[in-house]
């Protein structure tokens, strides 16, 4: 089975500094791996994924991740974060052979303070 | 284009009592996912279907719980004689056959057992 371990509940930040977001897996097969965002009272958007290649993968509003499979880590990072990005991000991983279903981590609640 | 759709946005019920939750994915998508959000359990699989394939329920909690998709496209979640710990948003996916690793989320209907 896999799971998913977001080290981190709530991560305050002021406004243009730079944010880790840390998420660990684990998983005896192969996995894909996301990051998700949620705004207040919204559904989940998409913000990046992990296939396979490059383990560098650039997504939406200027967040990026790397994937480190000796680590089994998949963090998320931001250079400058605004005011905006202020939500929960969830780490996910899915597996092609179990129907692509997500698993996902509790969630870190990003805030962004001015 | 549009996105998944899903009514009714919020449901109050009273303990007991039988609900159903639907949800509309994006035209031509051919899975489509079930998942809850809840405060103790976090986010959590229920079910899935892709095409005409038989769904995968592994996730539902219980035999109270059950899904239709219609047609290959709507898909109804009914809860029976709903207890407070059904309490959550009750999220929908779908996910295209090109692209099938990227989900795309409705935003949720939120489910109150008084």
């Amino acid at each position: 089975a896999q799971s998913v371990t977001q080290l981190d509940s709530q991560v305050p930040v002021f406004e243009e500094a730079p944010v880790e977001l840390r998420c660990n897996y684990s998983s005896s097969v192969s996995v894909y791996l996301f990051w998700y965002v949620q705004y207040p009272n919204q559904g989940l958007q998409l913000l990046l994924k992990y296939l396979s290649g490059s383990t560098l993968v650039k997504g939406i509003n200027g967040f990026e991740a790397e994937f480190n499979k000796s680590q089994t880590s998949f963090h998320l990072r931001k250079p400058s974060v605004h005011i905006s990005d202020t939500a929960e991000y969830f780490c996910a991983v899915s597996v092609w052979e179990y129907g692509n279903k997500l698993v996902f981590g509790a969630g870190t609640i990003l805030r962004v303070k001015s | 284009g549009a996105g998944v759709s899903q009514s009714p946005s919020n449901k109050v019920t009273e303990k007991g009592k039988d609900v159903e939750l639907r949800c509309d994915p994006i035209s031509g998508h051919t899975a489509l996912y079930w998942y809850r959000q809840s405060l103790g359990q976090g986010l959590e699989f229920l079910i899935y279907f892709q095409g005409n394939s038989a769904p995968d329920k592994s996730g539902l909690p219980s035999d109270r719980f059950s899904a239709e998709r219609t047609g290959g496209s709507v898909s109804t979640l009914t809860i029976q004689r709903t207890q407070q710990e059904d309490s959550a948003v009750y999220l929908c996916a779908s996910s295209p056959r090109q692209g099938w690793y990227e989900q795309y989320f409705g935003p949720g209907t939120r489910l109150t057992v008084t």
